[in-house]
């Protein structure tokens, strides 16, 4: 079975600094994919970033990247540049790759506040 | 033009009342799913449909049916609607590990009271 854990489940960062969120999983696939996924007010879940198991090298998407350590089965988020549209809650998940089931399984969530 | 769409948004009912949430996606996606957000903001997956067939049934009660007609569209009906169903509905889509860039599609959820 697979578990991701998300060990913060609020933070607050003044605008323009900084921030990094954490996130564990658990797996016992090979290959796999993580994501983190932000869900504003508005309750639309929104891809953020996503990573390749496979791939050695952090994603990044603009101000969103990640530090992917494979073998500690940590995958943490960094915002840098924090804005007041970042607020939002920050799920953490894992999808397994090959066959026919691929399914998200999801961290508890962040609450990311962006102060100004 | 909207890629995952869910009717209704929103959905308030008394118990023991049967109602469905009707998903559409317009990817040309092979996959689709059911996901549960509980009060806690908790998402898990409920159901998974592949070329209208059920591949995903995660130990969801039989009082939750979700039905297929075709490759773009996944219902979800709920008989006998308890307390508890209160949540968020989300449905979503893929494409089935035919390339490694896809991901999950995320309809804008449908909010579930039950009175």
């Amino acid at each position: 079975a697979q578990t991701v854990t998300q060990s913060q489940p609020e933070m607050s960062v003044q605008e323009a600094e900084t921030v990094t969120l954490s996130c564990t999983y658990d797996t016992s696939e090979s290959n796999y994919y993580l994501f983190w996924y932000k869900q504003p007010p508005s309750r639309q879940m929104i891809l953020v970033i996503r990573q390749e198991a496979y791939k050695q090298q952090n994603a990044t998407e603009n101000r969103f990247s990640v530090n992917f350590q494979k073998a500690a089965k940590s995958f943490s988020l960094k915002i840098s540049d924090s804005q007041l549209g970042d607020t939002a809650m920050y799920f953490c998940a894992l999808e397994n790759s090959g066959g026919s089931n691929y399914k998200l399984t999801f961290g508890k969530g962040t609450l990311l506040t962006v102060n100004p | 033009d909207t890629a995952v769409s869910q009717t209704p948004k929103y959905l308030v009912t008394q118990m023991g009342n049967d109602k469905s949430i009707k998903c559409e996606q317009n990817l040309g996606h092979d996959t689709m799913y059911w996901y549960k957000q509980d009060s806690k903001k908790f998402l898990k997956i409920m159901f998974s449909y592949n070329n209208k067939e059920l591949i995903i049934n995660e130990t969801v009660p039989n009082r939750f049916s979700p039905k297929s007609p075709d490759k773009a569209h996944l219902n979800l009906h709920i008989n006998s609607l308890e307390l508890g169903d209160s949540a968020v509905y989300f449905c979503a889509s893929r494409v089935q590990g035919l390339n490694a860039e896809e991901t999950q599609y995320f309809g804008p959820g449908t909010r579930l009271l039950v009175l």
